[in-house]
Formats: structure tokens, sequence, C-alpha cells
């Protein structure tokens, strides 16, 4: 079975430009999560979704950051006008969505960003 | 303050030996404790998994959490070349989203 995957692999931005990244979670995992890692750091979390409802946005740095999930299935970040700092490696993991009852996530390879 | 800290590393030790990888957590809410392994430009891979305190054993691997102390320990017997990777503790609190909070990473390297 395919595990979660990521596209891009590597992106280069120049500062200001708009970039997108999607996300193909395991089929059948109800919940998503997006996570970032800057380098040399754990990964802190953004954002999650439960099939297409964004439940909790908590950790998205700033306006400039947008998820989506309109399926329930893919799902995109998406960073307008990026900066530098927003340079660091995008996650994505996804789970089941069993109450009561603990679940792994499991994370995809990654988007490396670079702003230059 | 962090919710989890880390040992930053980096921790490089002969081949054979045994590792001691250690957290502390701040926010007594948490109940699950996790080791996730990242091999370089891979996404993280969950190592094991404990619920509350008490120690858990996979293979060469041995999980400890200590409650009381909000004290968090993976130790690695006979490591071999091919445990070289950054190890991330994490822990997730029952009543929110379910989201990890992650601890900064080790990386481990250990020499042939």
């Amino acid at each position: 079975g395919a595990g979660v995957s990521q596209s891009p692999r590597y992106k280069v931005a120049k500062r200001g430009q708009d970039v997108a990244l999607r996300c193909d979670p395991i089929s059948g995992h109800v919940s998503l999560f997006w996570y970032q890692q800057a380098l040399g750091q754990g990964p802190e979390f953004l954002t999650y979704f439960q099939n297409e409802a964004q439940l909790d946005k908590s950790g998205l740095p700033s306006d400039r950051f947008f998820a989506e999930r309109p399926e329930g299935s893919v799902s995109t970040l998406k960073i307008q006008r990026t900066q530098q700092e927003d340079s660091a490696v995008y996650l994505c993991a996804s789970s089941l969505a069993r109450l009561a009852v603990y679940n792994e996530q499991f994370f995809g390879p990654g988007t490396r960003l670079t702003v230059l | 303050q962090k919710e989890v800290e880390q040992d930053p590393g980096p921790l490089s030790v002969p081949e054979g030996a045994i590792v001691s990888l250690n957290c502390t957590y701040s926010n007594s809410a948490f109940q699950y404790f996790m080791w996730y392994r990242q091999y370089s430009r891979k996404g993280p891979e969950l190592l094991m998994y404990t619920y509350s305190s008490g120690n858990k054993e996979d293979g060469r691997f041995t999980a400890q959490v200590d409650k009381s102390s909000k004290y968090i320990s993976l130790f690695i017997r006979d490591s071999q070349p091919s445990d070289s990777a950054t190890y991330l503790c994490a822990t997730i609190s029952s009543g929110s989203a379910r989201q990890l909070t992650f601890g900064s990473g080790t990386q481990l390297t250990v020499l042939p």
C-alpha cells in the first residue's frame, strides 16, 4: 500500500512568489495534519483537517498561509507572498480517526521550500 | 519554555554501544509519548509509543516514561550504523486535535 506522498519534493521560490504544496494521504485516512520543520528543529504543528473540515489552524504563522482539503482526501498548503523565514520542510501526516484510541500519524517525505 | 525539551546532541557512539536519548515535558495533560526516527531527507517514522508511565520494549529499543518527573527516555542496545538518524520525542494531548508536539531532535551517529 502506498504511504503519504507529497509534491513537489523540492521548491525554490523568489521572495514574494506564491507557492502551493500538495499532500496525498493514505487512502481512507480521515485525519490530515500539516507540520513545518525548520532546519535542526522538530516539526511544528500548522493545521488539522478531519475529512474536508479544517478543525484547527492555530499553528498557521500568518494569514499568508492557507490550507484546504475540499473533497476530504488531497490537501494543498498555499503560501502567499513567500518570505525568507518561510524556508523549511513542510510535512504532511495522515491518520485514522478512531475515537478514544491512539492513532498513529504517518508522515510523508516532506516538501523542502527554499525562499531566495 | 518549549513544551517538550530534548537533549540537542549531536551524539556519536561506536557500534555496539548502548545509546540513551532523553526528553522532558512540561504539560501534565500529556498522556501518550512517542519516539520517531527521521533519516536525512525523509519524513519521521514512528519507532514506539507508550501510554502513561512505564517501560515498553521492542527488540533493541526500550522506551521509558516517568510521569512524576515528566521525563521520557529511549534506550538503544547494540547500536548499529543503520541506527544513525535524528530521533524525535513527541507527545500528544488527549484533549486536543491530537496534533503532535515534538522535541527538537537528537542527531545520532553510530560509527562502524
